[in-house]
């Protein structure tokens, strides 16, 4: 079976620009969670979707944006780049809420 | 607000050696605990996943004990491997909460 899956898995942009990062869960999951990971920390929580609906939001700007679609994958947006954005952005999907998180292997995102 | 840390940053052991790895969290209202694997650059493998009605789990060489009452997880490792060298974070779901909250990590080092 197939683990989640992200992409692209690299990714250079520069400040100011708009970046568009997809994830597709294991299949029959229904919960997805983006968290973002800089170097040398713990992934901090970003959004989790549950149902196709926003379950979850972390302590970060509005510039920061996603949903699900009925399918489950989902897709995370982020505007207005900054430097500070250049992180390691990892999904994770869980059967259920709550439950054990599965993380597929990462946006690497660069921010010039 | 939750908070996880993990003790010691940084371990260096010989192969064969025998391991801990302690986690420690400071609310006590956890949902479950979860310990994960990270090879540099790479998403996250996860390795075991105790309920906080247990308490504890075991995956072959790993073994994951949770003490709620004094908000302590510790991962053993026994015998070591270089193939073991990675990063190695705990987090947690606290009851309510949609998310995980991570440590920093223990990078682990097994020298052959």
């Amino acid at each position: 079976d197939a683990g989640v899956t992200q992409s692209p898995t690299h990714l250079i942009k520069t400040r100011g620009q708009h970046v568009t990062l997809r994830c597709s869960p294991i299949s029959g999951h229904k919960s997805v969670s983006w968290y973002q990971q800089v170097l040398g920390q713990g992934p901090q929580f970003i959004f989790q979707y549950y149902e196709k609906e926003e379950r979850g939001r972390g302590n970060f700007p509005d510039r920061f944006s996603a949903r699900q679609f009925p399918n489950y994958s989902s897709e995370l947006n982020v505007n207005a780049l900054l430097l500070g954005d250049s992180a390691l952005y990892l999904c994770a999907s869980s059967l259920v809420r709550n439950y054990e998180q599965y993380f597929g292997p990462g946006t690497r995102l660069t921010v010039t | 607000k939750q908070e996880v840390t993990q003790i010691p940053a940084a371990l260096s052991v010989p192969e064969g050696e025998n391991l801990v790895l302690n986690c420690s969290f400071t609310d006590s209202a956890i949902y479950n605990l979860q310990w994960f694997r990270q090879d540099p650059g790479k998403g996250l493998t996860s390795l075991l996943l105790i309920q906080s009605s247990q308490r504890e789990q075991t995956s072959g060489r790993l073994n994951a004990s949770l003490d709620k009452s004094s908000g302590r997880s510790t991962l053993y490792i026994a015998a070591s491997q270089p193939g073991d060298s990675a990063t190695y974070l705990c987090a947690v779901i606290r009851g309510g909460a949609n998310n995980l909250f991570f440590g920093t990590g223990t990078r682990l080092t097994v020298i052959p």
